[in-house]
């Protein structure tokens, strides 16, 4: 069985602050994991993932996700935030058949001036 | 250009009536999902065709019956909306990319039942 758990729901930073969002899993095979960002009212974007390729993940607009399989984590990060980075963001992992994904339940991010 | 599109975009609807959504996507893909997106933002699978076969059957209300009339397209049915069924219902189709897999979602259709 597969699962991801995201902790903390709501996340506030400073504008040009860390961002640091959380996600651990749960997987007895090796996962592929990733994250997506939903902008408000609209679908579900890809940020980065994680295959097994390298354990740090860099993604789209800034961001990066370093796999850590000893704390069963995928945190994702972004040094400087930016107003435009608030959203929802989600942690999801799948196994090798890509068959079924597994959403954690999403973490707002708001970015304060 | 939309990968993914979805119709319609806003559903208002009442108690008790059949209504249906629409998925296409553009981009080739073998296989395609719906997903429920509730108001705490929790997003839960709800099936998924691969080749028009139906590879996943979650536990959802038979109300629900999804079409895949060619791997482009993948409908969904309601029958019978109950006010719980007020949710953004998401499709997504899946590419394999090398060693793994990668999602692309719509952009979502809002459904309100009164």
């Amino acid at each position: 069985a597969q699962s991801v758990t995201q902790l903390g729901s709501h996340v506030s930073v400073s504008e040009g602050a860390l961002v640091l969002l959380r996600c651990n899993y749960s997987s007895s095979v090796p996962p592929y994991l990733f994250w997506y960002v939903q902008y408000p009212n609209q679908g579900l974007q890809l940020l980065l993932k994680y295959t097994s390729a390298a354990t740090l993940v860099k993604g789209i607009n800034g961001f990066e996700a370093e796999f850590k399989k000893s704390e069963t984590s995928f945190h994702l990060t972004k040094p400087s935030a930016h107003m435009s980075d608030a959203a929802e963001y989600f942690c999801a992992v799948s196994g090798h058949t890509g068959n079924q994904f597994y959403f954690g339940t999403g973490t707002s991010l708001t970015v304060i001036p | 250009d939309t990968a993914v599109s979805q119709t319609p975009k806003y559903l208002v609807t009442q108690m008790g009536n059949d209504k249906s959504i629409k998925c296409e996507q553009n981009l080739g893909h073998d296989t395609m999902y719906w997903y429920k997106q509730d108001s705490k933002k929790f997003l839960k699978i709800m099936f998924s065709y691969n080749n028009k076969e139906l590879i996943i059957n979650e536990t959802v209300p038979n109300r629900f019956s999804p079409k895949s009339p060619d791997k482009a397209h993948l409908n969904l049915h309601i029958n019978s909306l109950e006010l719980g069924d007020s949710a953004v219902y998401f499709c997504a189709s899946r590419q394999r990319i090398y060693d793994s897999y990668e999602q692309y979602f719509g952009p979502g259709t809002r459904l309100t039942v009164t």
